[in-house]
């Protein structure tokens, strides 16, 4: 049973770059979530896909920007890259959107802006 | 609003020794808890989950945490503790809304384990 798989691993890229980070949830899921996590912090919500819609989004600035296709996997893309963008960024897959269940987390692409 | 609450950002215990990690939230209604461990360059792992029922819950590799509802808490506790349980642990609290899910993550608290 394939858990939450995320791609690339790492990424480097440089200011003003865009980036596209990928996610396949885990087999039965249906909901992706997305967090940013700043070094020695905790997770922060993005935004959350189902049924190929935003259902849902944290305080991030339009340049954050996502999709999901009918297989349930999903993208998350990021323009006019910034320093302050580099993170680890964890994808969260779920069932109808996670009620009364927890997410299973992937273990995340580390971006670095340079 | 939802948040949560980890008083402590570093807690470095021997091993063998006993654990209880401090997590408090602040939630207008009764919210479902987890707790997850975090190894360096890894993802989020749940360790446990509290949706209703039994205030005291149990977890994987022997970790328990009991919610109080009086005190807004749900402290996760180990009665003895090893060196592989050397992460970084979050507390986050959940809450559905009309037609979604929110989860909200602690800052964290990193553990040590001296052999």
């Amino acid at each position: 049973d394939a858990g939450v798989t995320q791609s690339p691993t790492h990424l480097i890229k440089t200011r003003g770059q865009q980036v596209t980070l990928r996610c396949s949830p885990k087999s039965g899921h249906d909901t992706v979530s997305w967090y940013q996590q700043a070094l020695g912090q905790g997770p922060q919500f993005i935004f959350q896909y189902y049924e190929e819609e935003e259902r849902q989004r944290g305080n991030f600035p339009d340049r954050f920007s996502g999709h999901q296709f009918p297989n349930y996997s999903s993208e998350l893309n990021v323009n006019a890259l910034l320093l302050g963008d580099s993170a680890l960024y964890l994808c969260a897959s779920s069932f109808r959107q996670g009620r009364n269940q927890p997410q299973h987390f992937g273990d995340g692409t580390r971006l670095s802006i340079l | 609003a939802q948040s949560v609450t980890q008083p402590d950002i570093h807690i470095t215990v021997s091993e063998g020794a006993s654990l209880e990690l401090r997590c408090n939230y602040s939630y207008g209604a009764t919210p479902y808890l987890f707790w997850y461990v975090q190894s360096p360059g890894q993802g989020l792992q749940l360790l446990l989950k509290y949706f209703s029922g039994d205030t005291l819950v149990q977890g994987i590799k022997g970790f328990e945490a009991e919610f109080k509802r009086s005190q807004s808490s749900f402290n996760l506790r180990k009665p003895s503790v090893h060196w592989s349980d050397a992460a970084e642990y979050f507390c986050a609290v959940g809450a559905w809304k009309t037609s979604y899910d929110k989860v909200i993550f602690g800052p964290g608290t990193s553990l040590s384990v001296i052999p």
